[in-house]
């Protein structure tokens, strides 16, 4: 088990650019969640997979946004035209289908839109 | 998933007991009481569970009240590495965790 992984740690994009990050699950969990934390908040659900189809998406989660998992492993979480109120911590996180021990979050990436 | 409050902050001496208190008075019957923490930088971290028994496990201890209605996150002997923000979240074992704000834990010498 070695832990979900994200990468960048860091970004920092100027406004009106696009951005990817990736997210790497633990290899045996089939769900796979996107989270966004701002500062003094709690982490806010953008949407989740299970396997590569894409079930649910917050209202979060603009036009801008999109995520995917094309082969049920890997996911990528692309903003485009970026605005500076995309700014934030981008959590990724993993489960078995059945959540009875919980997530595994990743470290996140920290998104900064000058 | 039910709504849960928690105090926005808590002090407690390191070595001693850190007690954690969660109301959650919405909840439902198939619904299960979540604790995660987040330290500073990093993702947040998975704690326990419960739905209604009271639990433990190498972390912390978990006291549900017998109408289910508030929890209580028992830290036996706090360090300082249990600084971070706890957060009590009920879910029906869903696809999203709704977290809150949380409690800000500070351990101090």
């Amino acid at each position: 088990d070695t832990g979900v992984s994200q990468d960048p740690r860091h970004k920092i994009t100027k406004r009106g650019q696009n951005v990817t990050f990736r997210c790497d699950p633990i290899s045996e969990h089939n769900r796979l969640y996107w989270y966004r934390q701002t500062l003094g908040q709690g982490p806010e659900f953008l949407t989740y997979f299970q396997n590569e189809a894409q079930l649910e998406k917050s209202r979060l989660l603009s036009d801008r946004f999109s995520a995917e998992r094309p082969k049920g492993s890997f996911s990528t979480l692309e903003i485009q035209r970026t605005e500076q109120g995309d700014s934030a911590m981008y959590l990724c996180a993993s489960s078995r289908r059945d959540i009875g021990k919980g997530y595994t979050f990743g470290s996140g990436t920290r998104l900064t839109v000058v | 998933d039910a709504k849960t409050t928690q105090p926005p902050s808590m002090d407690c001496a390191e070595g001693r007991a850190a007690n954690l208190p969660c109301n959650h008075s919405t909840i439902s019957g198939n619904e299960y009481v979540y604790w995660y923490r987040q330290i500073h930088s990093q993702g947040p971290q998975y704690i326990i569970h419960g739905l209604k028994n009271n639990e433990t496990n190498e972390m912390a201890s978990l006291i549900i009240t017998e109408d289910r209605k508030s929890s209580t996150l028992i830290l036996p002997h706090a360090t300082l590495r249990d600084t971070a923000v706890y957060y009590c979240i009920v879910t029906g074992g869903g696809n999203k965790l709704t977290f809150g704000t949380g409690t800000q834990l500070k351990v101090e010498l």
